[in-house]
């Protein structure tokens, strides 16, 4: 079964202090994986994805296939960083966006 | 306006009600998305269109009904429905052509209350 599971739904850490975001998928092909944030009173939105290898506001994620893990990182989390991550897979081809969402994880940076 | 645009922002119903929520995108995108999200449940994708032909109906209930006049307007037709129906209804659109990345655009969403 293709599913998307975010264990923690609530992590609390101090400004400066490392972040990781846990995600753990299912999926039989070749997994395309997300991760998108939602701010206080914005919209859902993409932060990053795993085939861009990229870094966003300090964030990466690394895709390891033999964990079946997508985990997002960030080495000093900042007061603006607290929102809710979601982490999704793209069940259909590359063009879709059919995502199956995680339940997501709230993220509370303290000053 | 731009990106993706919901209404009702709010809307409560009674179970034998009709109702529509209306969502518009302004991205001059080809796909457009129905998710619900409930409390402690994961985003659920609904449905899926594409150019204006549906290609995924996630075993959503008939209560639910969408509908894709053309590429910048869906809509999600509601009759009598459940008290667990009760969920935010988030819209989306994404380029869905060759060149997509999979990333979706959502609105704001529609807070659906049904008593």
């Amino acid at each position: 079964a293709q599913r998307v599971t975010q264990p923690e739904k609530l992590l609390s850490v101090f400004k400066g202090a490392p972040v990781e975001l846990k995600c753990n998928y299912s999926y039989s092909g070749s997994p395309e994986l997300f991760w998108y944030v939602q701010y206080s009173r914005q919209r859902l939105q993409l932060l990053l994805r795993h085939i861009s290898r990229e870094s966003i506001k300090g964030f990466t994620a690394d895709l390891n296939k033999g964990e079946t893990s997508f985990h997002l990182k960030k080495p000093f989390a900042q007061e603006e960083d607290s929102a809710m991550y979601y982490c999704a897979l793209n069940k259909g081809s590359s063009n879709t966006g059919k995502l199956i969402f995680g339940q997501g994880t709230t993220l509370q940076v303290k000053p | 306006e731009t990106g993706v645009t919901q209404t009702p922002r709010h809307l409560v119903m009674g179970m034998t009600n009709k109702k529509s929520l209306k969502c518009e995108q302004h991205l001059g995108h080809n796909a457009m998305y129905w998710y619900k999200q409930s409390a402690k449940k994961p985003l659920e994708l609904m449905f899926v269109y594409s150019l204006e032909e549906r290609v995924e109906n996630n075993s959503v209930p008939s209560r639910f009904s969408p509908e894709c006049p053309n590429s910048s307007h869906l809509f999600l037709h509601l009759h009598t429905l459940q008290p667990e129906d009760s969920a935010l209804y988030l819209c989306a659109s994404s380029p869905e052509t060759g060149r997509s990345t999979g990333e979706l655009f959502f609105g704001e969403g529609s807070r659906l209350t049904v008593l």
